[in-house]
């Protein structure tokens, strides 16, 4: 069965630091991998796939299937990036039938 | 286009009390989710619809809960008779089945409160 953990439910950071939201999955085949946004009173979405290999707003994530984790990562943390984040897993092609850790809720402190 | 929509945006209900909540996909979307979110689990999936048919229904709690999908544009997720432990946010959201560039687009949720 697939299980997505973020082992992390808060995590504070200071303006200008790096910052690692830890995302670790389980799940027998090739999995499709996301990070999704909450930022405070908007609705989630989107910020990154593992596929596209893409730089959103100055983070980035990794698959790692050795590690079987996806950690996002951001060199620079800034105030705007204060929000709810989501790491999710798909095992099918098409983003179809979402899986969703816990979630971190990163504040970033100015 | 409006995103997905929800209503209501606040629901307070006593125990024992039938609970309807309301979603209207992107125009165009063939997949359909229900999501809860509470502090404790996150964001765990409830059911979900491919061209209006429920195809994974396993996330619902018990069987208080039932969703439908009359048609394309409109979806309702109901408890009944509600409980307490019910109280959380119901998020609806809404892709393009078998699309790789169509992530889950979601509405602004509903927070069900009941006392």
């Amino acid at each position: 069965a697939q299980r997505v953990t973020q082992p992390e439910k808060l995590l504070s950071v200071f303006k200008g630091a790096p910052v690692e939201l830890k995302c670790n999955y389980s799940y027998s085949g090739s999995p499709e991998l996301f990070w999704y946004v909450q930022y405070s009173r908007q609705r989630l979405q989107l910020l990154l796939r593992h596929i596209s290999r893409e730089s959103i707003k100055g983070f980035t994530a990794d698959l790692n299937k050795g590690e079987t984790s996806f950690h996002l990562k951001k060199p620079f943390a800034q105030e705007e990036d204060s929000a709810m984040y989501y790491c999710a897993l798909s095992g099918l092609t098409g983003a179809n039938n979402l899986f969703f850790g816990t979630g971190t809720r990163l504040t970033v402190i100015p | 286009d409006a995103g997905v929509i929800q209503s209501p945006r606040h629901e307070v209900t006593e125990m024992g009390q039938e609970v309807t909540l309301r979603c209207k996909p992107i125009s165009g979307h063939n997949s359909l989710f229900w999501y809860r979110q509470t502090m404790m689990r996150g964001l765990e999936l409830l059911i979900y619809f491919n061209n209006n048919v429920p195809i994974d229904d396993s996330g619902m709690p018990e069987d208080r809960f039932s969703a439908k999908m009359p048609n394309a544009s409109f979806s309702t997720l109901k408890i009944q008779p509600s409980e307490p432990r019910d109280s959380a946010v119901y998020f609806c959201a809404s892709s393009l089945l078998g699309s790789l560039n169509s992530p889950l687009h979601f509405g602004n949720g509903t927070r069900l409160t009941v006392t």
